[in-house]
């Protein structure tokens, strides 16, 4: 089975500041999705940013980053410009066609941000 | 465009019992998985449904098991309960038949048993 390794349990960053988490994964496949959830006190996950692993260009989404290495088999996210509203888990996870709608997450990264 | 609503929020149940849990994807939204959260195992893999088909199940007992209404709703049920169930159960949709754009996850069911 794929694994996803976060080896951040915690994190913490200054408003306005730069922050990245790390994210690394185990697969055989060329082929698969990779993606970073957040999830707020409010318990619901919500999708971050997402990357193809087919495609070379890093995703981005306003102040949420990613550096893909896929020989590394790494994917980390980088928030620019920390908000308050940022703090949250963290959650990195794996998709591919081969594990259909099945996701591995990772053990997740708790963000604080200091005022 | 209501998101994914899970019911109810919380549920305290006694060892033994067995407890039922609901989610309604957003409308349109044709799979449904399910994730159980514990602080010590993280997010894993119960099931997952389309079209009331059970697609791919994840490495639980047989306690654990679903299903999948013609409206989509789905709903799973946990027998016998454990206290080692006590756990965040998480659904969540998505419009394709396979989530290439990633899930839409519902707040959770907090189940505990005691």
């Amino acid at each position: 089975a794929q694994t996803v390794t976060q080896s951040q349990p915690e994190m913490s960053v200054q408003e306005a500041e730069t922050v990245t988490l790390s994210c690394t994964y185990d697969t055989s496949e060329s082929d698969y999705y990779l993606f970073w959830y957040k999830q707020p006190p409010s318990r619901q996950m919500i999708l971050v940013i997402r990357q193809e692993a087919y495609k070379q260009q890093n995703a981005t989404e306003n102040r949420f980053s990613v550096n893909f290495q896929k020989a590394a088999k790494s994917f980390s996210l980088k928030i620019s410009d920390s908000q308050l509203g940022d703090a949250a888990m963290y959650f990195c996870a794996y998709r591919s066609e081969n594990t259909g709608n099945q996701f591995y997450f990772g053990t997740g990264t708790s963000l604080t941000v200091i005022p | 465009k209501a998101g994914v609503t899970q019911t109810p929020r919380y549920l305290i149940k006694t060892r033994g019992q067995q407890v039922t849990l609901s989610c309604s994807p957003i409308s349109g939204h044709r799979s449904v998985s399910w994730y159980q959260q514990t602080p010590g195992q993280g997010l894993q893999f119960l099931f997952e449904y389309f079209s009331e088909t059970q697609r791919n199940k994840g490495n639980f007992p047989g306690r654990f098991s679903g299903r999948q209404f013609s409206n989509s709703r789905s709903e799973m049920n946990v027998s016998t309960l454990e206290l080692g169930d006590s756990a965040l159960y998480l659904c969540a949709s998505s419009l394709l038949l396979t989530a290439t754009y990633g899930y839409t996850f519902g707040s959770g069911t907090r189940l505990t048993v005691v």
